[in-house]
């Protein structure tokens, strides 16, 4: 069974850094392109980052592009995302998705229940 | 940046019903469109991968279809457990993997 278990949420001052954690469990991890994918409250879904099973290809999105930094360790078949210069329009609920292939450019096929980010002083 | 435009935002449906979801690029982005379903308090699911491909384990009342910038979702009969958000996702120009703002379907 496909398990993503975030963690490293909680709340920050603006300004500050975060690093997420995301555990992967149930798929062979370095098959697989990984997101990251947000939401803030009551609000729709917004693609943060993705990285390819290799982390040759990586992408973000303008929001984010030069403040947050996805990197994964296949050895230890977890995804990260550090996120620094934290502002309050970071903060959301922060879901891990498993790329439906090998592809960075494609959908996800599973997620983990997300681990939530609050940016205020 | 492709934008994504998601409508309508909300879809009126009683039980048994047909539904009908539309998700229009701003430019073509050709098959590469995903559909998520999410239920409150729960992680988006995938549903439609590649316009008209079923995800693993979803039901044949879901189908996907388009291609270019005009994609549609139709639940052919609408079953309790499908009342819920639907997004659109394109990943034709990436990044980012660009999502729809949503269509929430309500039971009339």
């Amino acid at each position: 069974e496909v398990q993503l278990v975030e963690s490293g949420g909680g709340l920050v001052q603006p300004g500050r850094s975060l690093r997420l954690s995301c555990a992967a469990s149930g798929f062979t991890f370095d098959d697989y392109a990984m997101h990251w994918v947000r939401q803030a409250p009551g609000m729709g879904l917004e693609w943060v980052s993705g990285i390819s099973w290799n982390s040759d290809s990586i992408g973000y999105a303008d929001s984010v592009k030069g403040r947050f930094t996805i990197s994964r360790d296949n050895a230890r078949n977890t995804l990260y995302l550090q996120m620094n210069s934290l502002r309050a329009d970071d903060t959301a609920l922060y879901y891990c998705a498993k790329g439906l292939g090998t592809a960075v450019a494609g959908p996800s096929d599973y997620w983990g229940q997300g681990t939530l980010v609050t940016v205020s002083s | 940046e492709i934008v994504m435009t998601q409508s309508p935002a909300t879809l009126s449906v009683s039980p048994g019903e047909r539904a009908t979801l539309s998700c229009r690029a701003s430019q073509t982005v050709s098959s590469t469109l995903a559909w998520y379903q999410q239920k409150p308090g729960q992680a988006p699911r995938l549903l439609i991968y590649g316009a008209y491909s079923r995800a693993t384990g979803i039901p044949a009342r879901f189908s996907g279809s388009g291609s270019g910038t005009e994609f549609t979702l139709t639940i052919s009969s609408l079953q309790s457990e499908d009342f819920a958000v639907y997004y659109c996702q394109q990943y034709n120009n990436w990044p980012p993997g660009t999502f729809g703002q949503g269509t929430k379907v309500e039971i009339k």
